[in-house]
């Protein structure tokens, strides 16, 4: 079964350090691209960027370039999303999510569920 | 980077048509994605390639897309597709971009 299973939630103060998961199976991890995607509470869908796992590239959008860092250990088929200094408005959902087959390289139609973070004093 | 834009809301009665739309001056020849999202949810992939539909999803969605605009259309919309919708563009050297979501709302 294809599939994207996601660290659990987290709740941080600010000026924490955090890395979140995204643990994949199912598929070729190396050969497709994987994502994240963030949504602050009662608000849109955000892409933050996408790697591949194959040769690493990385692609972020420009809002998060240098914010945080997207990274994949193809040993372990896991995708992470890295920030090095935590702020109260890093607080969100945040997604994964792959393009795979039929889909790639336009769509994504597999999801994880979701990693909660709460930044609070 | 570009920016999709979309309607914040949309109202339809139940049976009715329903459309989305979805702009922006870099959709010409880039494929656009629409995306269901419900409360406490993961988005779901409704309609791909601007308007094909992955397994599962009913005929009664469908999408068209003509210069820098991509509709969206439920036909016979059902009190089930009340939910937030999202469209998604991805060119060749960027990472993927989503509008700013549309909330349907069937009454």
């Amino acid at each position: 079964e294809v599939q994207l299973v996601q660290s659990k939630a987290e709740v941080k103060k600010p000026g924490d350090s955090l890395r979140i998961s995204c643990k994949a199976s199912g598929f070729s991890f190396n050969t497709y691209w994987i994502g994240w995607v963030r949504q602050m509470p009662g608000k849109g869908l955000e892409w933050m960027g996408i790697i591949y796992p194959g040769d690493s590239e990385t692609r972020y959008s420009p809002s998060f370039q240098g914010q945080v860092a997207i990274s994949a250990d193809k040993s372990v088929t896991t995708a992470y999303l890295q920030w090095s200094t935590l702020k109260a408005s890093d607080t969100a959902m945040y997604f994964c999510a792959t393009s795979l087959g039929d889909y790639a390289g336009h769509s994504f139609h597999i999801w994880g569920r979701g990693t909660v973070l709460i930044v609070s004093s | 980077s570009y920016e999709l834009t979309q309607p914040p809301s949309v109202s339809v009665s139940p049976g009715q048509t329903a459309s989305i739309t979805c702009s922006g001056d870099k959709l010409r020849g880039v494929f656009v994605s629409w995306y269901q999202q419900k409360p406490g949810l993961s988005p779901l992939l409704v309609l791909f390639q601007d308007r094909k539909r992955p397994s599962g999803i009913p005929e009664r969605f469908s999408g068209s897309s003509s210069g820098d605009t991509a509709t969206l259309t439920i036909s016979g919309t059902q009190a089930m597709d009340e939910a937030d919708y999202y469209c998604q563009a991805w060119d060749s050297s960027t990472a993927p971009v989503f509008g700013g979501g549309t909330k349907l709302t069937v009454l």
